[in-house]
């Protein structure tokens, strides 16, 4: 089964509008940890935002933030006043076994997204 | 903030040869490495996890004779693709465990090319 799943193959979105990227995930450990990873045209993979499972209040960075509705399981990323830089892929990713100190991450399958101008 | 280095940026190799990509951290040391395979629009694939000074633990479907790591210091692994075929053609991406809230950093790949 997917561990992490994100709906939204591609998008767009209008300068200055914002977005919602969907992920919904999967896992029955009680602490775990969601990212989100932005990947431009060149390939480098660039931390966005981190939520812990028994983090209460929604984690904000800038112009990122997330959605994180436990009960769900989503993890949703909204991002404000969209650039033309904000252009890329974006891969939602989730950490399991947190307590048992491993420390992989398990990946969506991504969104592409495409600010217009 | 945390720095990874990934050398080289790209490769072109004939089939049957072997290539080597190093995975540094620049400013931290890393007990932890992960190395990625990525094709084209798609997500990336967990490869192995390098443990500084002990084997890789490859995921199922990895063949470890033909994907060496070795993790031979905190700043440094290294994945040789052996024998390569243009199959194994792909984005390859190194990341490393900074010891805090799971945060992993990525490198910015190698793009390998087999002829």
């Amino acid at each position: 089964a997917q561990k992490i799943t994100q709906t939204q193959p591609g998008m767009f979105v209008q300068e200055k509008e914002a977005v919602t990227l969907d992920c919904t995930y999967d896992t029955s450990d009680q602490s775990y940890g969601l990212f989100w990873y932005k990947q431009p045209s060149s390939g480098e993979m660039i931390f966005l935002i981190y939520q812990g499972s028994y983090d209460e209040q929604n984690a904000t960075e800038g112009r990122y933030s997330l959605n994180f509705q436990k009960a769900r399981k989503s993890a949703n990323l909204v991002i404000s006043a969209s650039q033309l830089g904000d252009s890329a892929m974006y891969f939602c990713a989730m950490r399991e076994g947190i307590r048992n100190n491993d420390y992989k991450l398990s990946f969506g399958a991504g969104t592409t997204v495409t600010v217009r101008a | 903030g945390a720095v990874v280095s990934q050398h080289p940026s790209w490769v072109i190799c004939k089939s049957g040869t072997s290539v080597k990509i190093e995975c540094r951290s620049l400013d931290f040391q890393a007990t932890t490495m992960f190395w990625y395979r990525q094709f084209p629009k798609q997500s990336l694939m967990l490869m192995a996890t390098s443990n500084e000074g002990s084997k890789a633990t490859y995921e199922q479907g990895v063949e470890k004779d033909k994907f060496l790591i070795n993790h031979a210091s905190l700043t440094l692994s290294t994945l040789t693709v052996t024998s390569a075929h243009p199959e194994d053609s792909s984005f390859y991406i190194c990341s490393a465990y900074t010891g805090r809230d799971g945060e992993q950093y990525f490198g910015p790949g190698t793009r390998l090319t087999v002829t």
